[in-house]
């Protein structure tokens, strides 16, 4: 059974950083674009990058909105997705969820998703 | 940027009638379009992919179609466990993008 579970969540003061975790089990984790995704509440997701697979050469690409503060990068040894996030800001107040990209750029499967907010 | 455009942004309906909700895109975008349920405070499921591919455990109450830029998700005598929102998404610009969703709620 395909699971991804985020961790790291919590409140942050604006400009400071946070880095988030995904544990993935129950597929073989280097086959897969894994992503992360963001929800503020209310609102529609917005997808904020990925990291592409071993076939790949896990390369990442950002959704300009968030490109040069966050970072997406994956450790498969231990099949974990991170997201380091740096000089955060209100309007990055949202949930976070990571996502595995099946062929074609379908998000198949989500985690529960991570509260994330930017809060003096 | 893509814009996908949802309409209408509530729908209200009884249990037992069929419903069609719209997206569309604001440029054609081949059949790249995935539909998405989500239920209060849990995470988003993908229904449909590629406009009109059923997805594997999906009730086949959830139907697709559409190309271009104009699409449709038919949800067949809907359910009390269908009272939900229901986000496109396309995958034609690397650029990936949602719509802002359509509720659906029991009249």
């Amino acid at each position: 059974e395909v699971k991804l579970l985020e961790s790291g969540g919590g409140l942050v003061q604006p400009g400071g950083s946070m880095r988030l975790s995904c544990a993935a089990s129950g597929f073989t984790f280097t086959d897969f674009y894994m992503n992360w995704i963001r929800q503020p509440a209310g609102k529609a997701p917005e997808w904020l990058g990925f990291i592409r697979n071993k076939a790949n050469g896990y390369t990442t690409e950002y959704n300009p909105s968030v490109k040069g503060r966050f970072t997406i990068s994956r450790d498969n040894t231990q099949n974990m997705l991170y997201l380091q996030m740096n000089t955060l800001r209100g309007e990055d107040t949202a949930t976070y969820y990571c996502a595995r990209r099946a062929l074609g750029a379908v998000f198949d499967y989500w985690g529960q998703g991570v509260m994330v907010t930017v809060s003096s | 940027n893509i814009v996908l455009t949802q309409s209408p942004a509530t729908l209200s309906v009884t249990p037992g009638e069929s419903v069609s909700l719209s997206c569309r895109a604001s440029q054609s975008i081949s059949t790249s379009i995935h539909w998405y349920q989500q239920k209060s405070n849990e995470s988003p499921r993908l229904l449909i992919k590629y406009a009109s591919q059923s997805v594997s455990g999906i009730t086949s109450r959830f139907s697709g179609s559409g190309s271009g830029t104009d699409f449709t998700l038919s949800i067949n005598r809907v359910e009390s466990e269908d009272f939900s929102i229901y986000y496109c998404q396309q995958s034609y610009s690397s650029l990936y993008t949602f719509g802002a969703g359509t509720k659906l709620e029991l009249k």
